[in-house]
């Protein structure tokens, strides 16, 4: 199975200040067919989670531009530029390349 | 628009047995697959299968393979997870999503559905 590796675990951030997340994954997740299926949710409480970006750095419909994705092969992180009290939440990176699919251990998104 | 809605928490006794459902609407259910995914409390999300609901293919999570069962309805766009032999561990969230599979992932999601396990 792939391990999916998130840190930090987490992440204090000041309202509008800049906040960065990483997600190391045991090996490539580059497809055979040459897609990477790395993928970012967010989790807030009572919430299911919301799917934010698709394939490393696609952003899903509905997600503001302030989120954004970047990386290859087994090194990946999620951005958020200016960190708004909703973003507060459990952030997730998850591999869909290989089965079984699997999560990071999450990322918990406070403000300070 | 796409919606995934799961049915009701319930309250089961150790070695019962719980079926949640996901009834799809808002897009073609035999295009796409569903996964379930679970979050037990204060813990993270684990995945536990997915079943294409173009042909009834499924793939299990290993440490489940033994007691679940995941099945979809084509006629009424429903999806469904069995879970057997339930333990006090299974106390969990499960989710449903929508897997576009070639595509954006696991982009919509159930509202969740709370199963406990208790004597």
């Amino acid at each position: 199975d792939i391990v999916m590796t998130q840190t930090p675990l987490s992440s204090p951030v000041t309202l509008g200040q800049p906040a960065s997340i990483s997600c190391r994954s045991s090996q490539s997740l580059v497809h055979s067919d040459g897609n990477t299926f790395l993928s970012w949710l967010q989790k807030r409480p009572g919430q299911p989670p919301r799917l934010l970006i698709y394939k490393i750095s696609n952003r899903f419909s509905g997600v503001p531009d302030r989120f954004s994705g970047s990386g290859a092969g087994t090194d990946f992180t999620l951005k958020i530029t200016r960190v708004e009290a909703e973003d507060v939440g459990v952030y997730y990176c998850m591999q869909a390349t290989q089965f079984p699919l699997t999560f990071g251990g999450g990322t918990k998104v406070e403000i300070k | 628009q796409v919606q995934l809605v799961q049915s009701g928490a319930e309250v089961k006794k150790p070695g019962a047995s719980v079926k949640v459902s996901c009834k799809a609407s808002g897009y073609t259910f035999s295009n796409y697959g569903i996964s379930w995914v679970r979050q037990a409390p204060g813990q993270g999300l684990e995945w536990m299968g997915w079943i294409s609901a173009y042909n009834g293919k499924t793939k299990y999570e290993q440490k489940f393979q033994d007691r679940v069962t995941m099945t979809t309805d084509t006629s009424t766009g429903t999806a469904y997870m069995e879970l057997r032999s339930l333990r006090s561990d299974d106390t969990a969230v499960y989710y449903c999503a929508r897997e576009d599979y070639d595509n954006s992932g696991s982009d919509y999601w159930g509202q969740g559905t709370l199963v406990t396990v208790s004597s």
